[in-house]
């Protein structure tokens, strides 16, 4: 089956810092750009990061360049965020995608979602 | 950075009704326009990409339309199944950004 897994969501103080997976499966995952998609509860979708198929292209939104790290690693099919100094506005469900195009990416597979929630 | 402005806000429809989504840019993304489909709970789901193009298993009622910086979903008759949540997503220039969403709703 094609899907997306994300774990590593949970609470966390501000100033703390969080490490997100995304375990690829069904499909030729090095073939594939990836991406972090987050939304804050009861809001609308933000882009968080991209890195392409051989991690030579990283892209972040301005809101977390300097603290948030987006890697992946094509052995195990997976994608990481290691997201450091976390803040109150940080707080969102953390989306997984697949990027489905050349640079700059659509979405065209998601995960469920994992929830990092930042307060003390 | 592109802001997308989606409107309406809310769109209320009784089943078998039209559904007409707009999603403005502030400037021309060419035909990199992209919509998705959220309902509540679950994550998005691509509808259409650039522009036109209907992803793979999305029914022939949803088509897209427009270039530049005006674009339009069209769910020719709505159906219970598509009451949710529309966003648009430019994917011309970085940094990646969406609209703020159309919900459509039961009347």
């Amino acid at each position: 089956e094609v899907q997306l897994v994300e774990s590593g969501g949970g609470l966390v103080k501000p100033g703390g810092s969080l490490r997100l997976s995304c375990a690829a499966s069904g499909f030729t995952f090095n073939s594939f750009g990836m991406n972090w998609v987050r939304q804050a509860p009861g809001k609308g979708l933000e882009w968080v990061s991209s890195i392409n198929s051989g991690s030579d292209y990283i892209f972040y939104a301005d809101s977390v360049k300097g603290r948030f790290t987006i890697s992946r690693d094509n052995i195990r099919n997976s994608v990481y965020l290691q997201m450091n100094s976390l803040r109150a506005e940080d707080t969102a469900v953390y989306y997984c995608a697949r990027g489905g195009s050349a640079l700059p990416y659509y979405f065209d597979l998601w995960g469920q979602g994992t929830l990092v929630t930042v307060s003390s | 950075e592109i802001v997308l402005t989606q409107s309406p806000a809310i769109l209320s429809l009784s089943p078998g009704e039209r559904a007409t989504l707009s999603c403005r840019a502030s400037q021309s993304v060419s035909r990199y326009l992209v919509w998705y489909q959220q309902k509540p709970g679950q994550a998005p789901r691509l509808l259409i990409h650039d522009a036109t193009n209907r992803a793979t298993g999305i029914p022939a009622r949803f088509s897209g339309s427009g270039s530049g910086t005006d674009f339009t979903l069209t769910i020719s008759g709505v159906e219970t199944e598509d009451f949710a949540v529309y966003y648009c997503q430019q994917r011309t220039s970085w940094p990646l950004t969406f609209g703020g969403g159309t919900k459509v709703d039961i009347k």
